[in-house]
């Protein structure tokens, strides 16, 4: 059972927009930035979205992220097969000591 | 350009000592940053195991802390994981990463099976 919660799994037609949400509390989203990682098969995860909405140089625009309270959500618009792939958020958590938690996951189907 | 590269046994026999390796390219641990150690068991999400800085200060994930040990040798670039007493729950791909915005440079991963 992951502290982050994604679901499992989402899926969109290319050209659309899709978002992938992840759900926290108050001791990690609600007081700390959230990440977020794409895992293409067979691959190490990739960092995709820092400090909520920032990314890093070489990611696409098609590609954000937001936050707001104990919840994150990630958005693809203009969905490429490409983006097929798992994708994870994280963040600190400052509950019992500091250490970084993630989402369980959710991978992405382009049909 | 910033390059991570993890060794070690590929096999590990429960109870026994698990012990890998990151060979860091490309950057200076004793620059800065925290260093860390995730890992995945196969077909599961992404677990953090702990962190550690070019100092020698470390934190660990609670649930693993009791098994785990980092530590960094500056002098060849390189920073190690020990995970005592394994089971078959500990098979899983092992990343080391660098912690600039949480994890922005991985290492390929390498597997690690738990079995006798």
């Amino acid at each position: 059972q992951s502290v982050l919660t994604q679901p499992p799994s989402a899926s969109g037609t290319p050209g659309q927009r899709v978002t992938i949400s992840c759900s926290g509390s108050s001791s990690n989203i609600g007081s700390n930035y959230v990440y977020w990682y794409q895992q293409l098969p067979g691959t190490a995860p990739k960092l995709l979205i820092y400090r909520n909405n920032q990314r890093p140089s070489g990611v696409p625009d098609r590609f954000s992220g937001s936050k707001s309270g104990t919840s994150a959500s990630l958005a693809i618009s203009g969905l490429r097969s490409e983006d097929e792939a798992d994708y994870y958020c994280a963040a600190w958590d400052d509950s019992l000591s500091v250490y970084v938690v993630f989402g369980g996951g959710t991978k992405l189907t382009v049909l | 350009q910033v390059q991570l590269q993890e060794s070690g046994p590929g096999l590990v026999k429960p109870s026994e000592t698990l012990s890998l390796t990151c060979a860091v390219s490309g950057y200076s641990i004793s620059s800065g940053y925290y260093w860390g150690w995730i890992r995945q068991p196969p077909g599961k999400g992404l677990e953090w195991i702990g962190s550690i800085y070019h100092s020698g200060s470390t934190y660990y994930n609670p649930s693993l802390k009791s098994r785990v040990t980092i530590s960094v040798d500056t002098s060849k670039n390189q920073f190690s994981l020990k995970l005592s007493s394994v089971t078959a729950a500990d098979t899983a791909v092992y990343y080391c990463a660098r912690q600039g915005e949480l994890f922005d440079y991985w290492g390929q991963g390498t597997l690690v099976t738990v079995s006798s």
